[in-house]
Order: C-alpha cells, then structure tokens, then sequence
C-alpha cells in the first residue's frame, strides 16, 4: 500500500515567520509530486509539480525541493502573510491515469497577524 | 476561461438513497476525475473519465458509477448509500491524451466539491 506521510499535521505562526513541511513516500517508481494548497471553502490550487530529483520550483515567497532518492519533499514559506492559511496537500502519480493521486492528509497552516 | 464548478455544494440524504453529483470542466480540458475526502483524511481517488470512459479507478465499490458527456462534463452516481459515504466529494478536471500522462505531471484543476451528508 503506497503511503503519503505529511508532517507536521498542523502549525501556528507569526506574521513574518519563514516555515517549511515534509512530504514523504516511498522512494521508487513515481512519476510525479504535486504540491496543492487549499484555502477553507475554496478549490484546492495547484503550487507546483515536480518531477525529477533534486527538482527545486518558486513561486513568489512559497519553494518546493524534491529529494526522490531518500523519498521527501519540502515545501517552504518565507515570510509568512495570514493570506498564506491554508491545508497544503501533497500528492504522489505512479502511473497510470493521470487523474490518480495519492494524497496526503495535509499540514494546516495558520499564520496570526 | 471558466474553472471547475460542482453541483450541488451540499446536500443530506438517507442510508439506501441514491445520489448523482454533477461536476463541469475547466473549458479546454478532457479528463475528469473524482475524489473522496473523508473527514480528517486526505482525498481518495475513485475514478477517472476520458472519452466518456472509466479508465482508471481506485478501492471503490461498483455501487460508485460515474458518467462523462461530449462537452466533458461528468456525473458521479451513488447508490444504496451508506453512512460512511459521507464526504467531500471533489471533482478535478485536466488536459491529457488518452487519459494518461507519461510523466504524471498534468496539473489538476479541481472544484470546490460536493458536501454529502448521510443520515
């Protein structure tokens, strides 16, 4: 059984805080990891997609590594804004349909003024 | 360009009822799939539609079916409901070639779900 592990579960911050969280899977033959975050009562929205070791994306202050040989993911905040509260989901493909994910139970950020 | 949009955004049934949830794509995209999350649990794939087909599903019961039509909306049906299918239902919609991805990077564009409640 594929397993998504994400930690921590749940983080509290200050505005202005930098953070980061840890996916992590089974190392061997997936094809690509995903990275959501979804506001409450929102859609959740692509971050980033990565699929090679060593794979680092940006967008704005929020950064993703991807380490496929020892089987973990970070992603990072820097500075955290409250507008950054949200579940951040992790997601694995192994092939297949493309629509099969294997997500993770998420990290809750929230970030207090 | 439109997103993702469900129908309806919430609704209670009863155990043995049935249910169809409705889900339109994002334009351009022909691949729809769905999910499950359950309360404190991340989603759970059931099953992908391409070309109005089922090509791809995950550890659900036959009684969980699903419809795609030509404009690439999709239609997931329960029956015979029980408690424990009582969840956010989320659909996602994508842009792929046959269904698959050789690289499992397409992105997903997913709605803001469907939430059933089964008393």
């Amino acid at each position: 059984i594929l397993n998504v592990e994400q930690s921590p579960q749940s983080l509290h911050v200050q505005e202005g805080d930098s953070t980061n969280f840890t996916c992590s899977f089974p190392s061997s033959n997936f094809y690509a990891l995903h990275w959501y975050r979804w506001e409450t009562a929102k859609s959740p929205e692509a971050l980033f997609v990565m699929t090679l070791n060593g794979d680092e994306k940006k967008k704005g202050r929020i950064s993703a590594t991807l380490n496929t040989k020892e089987g973990y993911s970070y992603l990072y905040i820097k500075g955290s804004q409250p507008e950054d509260s949200a579940t951040y989901l992790c997601a694995l493909n192994y092939g297949g349909s493309q629509g099969n994910l294997i997500f993770g139970k998420g990290t809750k950020l929230s970030v207090k003024p | 360009e439109t997103g993702v949009t469900q129908s309806p955004t919430h609704l209670i049934k009863t155990r043995g009822q049935q249910v169809t949830l409705r889900c339109s794509s994002q334009s351009g995209h022909n691949t729809v799939s769905w999910y499950q999350q359950a309360l404190g649990q991340g989603p759970q794939f059931i099953f992908q539609y391409y070309r109005e087909e089922e090509n791809g599903r995950g550890n659900f019961p036959p009684r969980f079916s699903g419809l795609q039509f030509p404009n690439y909306s999709s239609e997931l049906n329960v029956n015979a409901l029980e408690l424990d299918d009582s969840a956010l239902y989320l659909c996602a919609s994508s842009a792929s070639f046959g269904g698959r991805s050789p690289s499992g990077a397409n992105v997903l564009t997913f709605g803001a779900g469907s939430r059933l409640t089964v008393l």
